[in-house]
């Protein structure tokens, strides 16, 4: 059964600091997603991670796959407040999709 | 253009009563999925169209659950006798690409409360 773990589950850093969220998964994949959730929000895309090795940023995020760890991970370089927020990765098998439990991001001035 | 919708925003009902959420995708995209966010479930998968192939239905929780997709375009996720636990935010995306390899751009959501 395809089974996907973040962690950490809340995460509070202040400004300009860096970070980073993991999300490990059971099986192999076929693609790995990461959304963003804003309070009360809906789900925002973030990046689609294809291949093992694929790494793709936007600002302060990177996100990065090992397929071969089942491994992928959210970098957050010199935190803001604008990134606070629910941070979801998502695996998809077979189109069998599962989330992780998600990592409440807050940064704090 | 105009992003994915979703009607009705919200919804109550009573349990037993039968449901019908709409999703109206981006114009042109060819793929659209449907999900549910719950407390008690989180972020679930429901089911995938591509095009105006048959879907894969097995992401769906029970045999209450039924979708379809008209013409390659809208879709509605139907609920029959519905359950206090099918309360949830029912979110659609849609995408350009099937196969999932493009950006997903996502709807509001329907909050379904079933009373």
């Amino acid at each position: 059964e395809l089974k996907v773990e973040q962690n950490p589950l809340f995460l509070s850093m202040q400004e300009g600091k860096n970070y980073t969220i993991y999300c490990n998964y059971s099986t192999t994949s076929d693609r790995l997603y990461w959304y963003r959730q804003d309070p009360g929000k809906s789900l925002e895309s973030l990046f689609v991670l294809l291949s093992n090795g694929a790494v793709k940023q936007e600002g302060r995020l990177m996100a990065s796959l090992d397929t071969k760890a089942r491994l992928s991970t959210l970098h957050i370089t010199a935190a803001v407040h604008d990134l606070s927020a629910t941070y979801f990765c998502a695996v998809d098998r077979l189109n069998d999709m599962r989330f992780g439990a998600g990592t409440r991001l807050t940064v704090k001035p | 253009g105009a992003g994915v919708s979703q009607s009705p925003s919200n919804k109550v009902t009573e349990k037993g009563k039968d449901v019908e959420l709409r999703c109206d995708p981006i114009s042109g995209h060819t793929a659209l999925y449907w999900y549910r966010q719950s407390l008690g479930q989180g972020l679930e998968f429901l089911i995938y169209f591509q095009g105006n192939s048959a879907p894969d239905k097995s992401g769906l929780p029970s045999d209450r659950f039924s979708a379809e997709r008209t013409g390659g375009s809208v879709s509605t996720l139907t609920i029959q006798r519905t359950q206090q636990e099918d309360s949830a935010v029912y979110l659609c995306a849609s995408s350009s690409i099937a196969g999932g390899a493009d950006t997903q751009y996502f709807g509001p959501g329907t909050r379904l409360t079933v009373l």
